[in-house]
């Protein structure tokens, strides 16, 4: 079955300690990206990744980071993690930029 | 930088009314995505526009892609339960690609 699969599902740490949510594509797809969802706000853009070892910056990159290692990854981590950055998550994927995205199930994450 | 605002936040319909949510942008866009989220679940795409003027239907539901580019707007005709979640449109400007802006989202309820 062609999906999305972001792990956790839900994480609940504790500010500065480092964490990883993974997310995986099995379709083959170029194009990765991950957002987050606050009320109000709609879904912000974090990092987008075109390719393999190509990522970049979407509209609130700061106190994230990511890797594009191979063409079904694309891990979002935290290094130093603090309460502002309590929100829902999402990974989603697309064959290619501007095409229509495919999203995971989301990671709620509260940071203490 | 690029700025997707999405109008009404909230809308609460009887069961059998119309429902419009309507998106404008800071700047011209290549293209424009809708996506449905039901509560608790993970955005799905709907459907992409990308020709100026562009009118297209799913059924009960009619998209429009604004002459300029820079508008666009969803209704649903004869609301259903069915029909009860958040629609977000996504907007990407022709000189950010792969940066892709949603709105805040139209959370829609619809009483039976």
């Amino acid at each position: 079955e062609a999906q999305v699969t972001q792990n956790p599902r839900y994480l609940i740490t504790v500010t500065g300690k480092k964490l990883t949510v993974t997310c995986s594509q099995n379709m083959n797809h170029e194009y990765m990206s991950w957002y987050r969802q606050d009320p109000g706000l709609g879904l912000r853009q974090i990092y987008y990744s075109m390719n393999v070892e190509v990522t970049d910056k979407g509209d609130v990159p700061e106190g994230y980071k990511v890797s594009r290692k191979e063409k079904r990854n694309f891990p979002l981590i935290l290094e130093s993690p603090s309460p502002n950055q309590t929100s829902l998550y999402f990974c989603a994927s697309s064959g290619q930029a501007n095409e229509k995205l495919f999203f995971g199930s989301g990671t709620q994450l509260s940071v203490l | 930088g690029q700025q997707v605002m999405q109008i009404p936040q909230y809308q609460h319909v009887q069961e059998g009314e119309d429902f419009t949510t309507y998106c404008n942008s800071s700047t011209t866009l290549s293209n424009i995505q809708w996506y449905k989220q039901r509560p608790g679940g993970h955005p799905v795409f709907l459907i992409q526009l990308v020709k100026s003027g562009e009118v297209k239907k799913q059924k009960r539901l009619t998209f429009q892609f604004g002459e300029a580019k820079k508008n666009s707007s969803l209704h649903i005709t004869a609301t259903q339960t069915t029909d009860v979640g958040t629609y977000f449109c996504a907007g990407e400007s022709g000189t950010s690609y792969g940066k892709l802006t949603f709105g805040q989202g139209t959370i829609l309820t619809v009483h039976p």
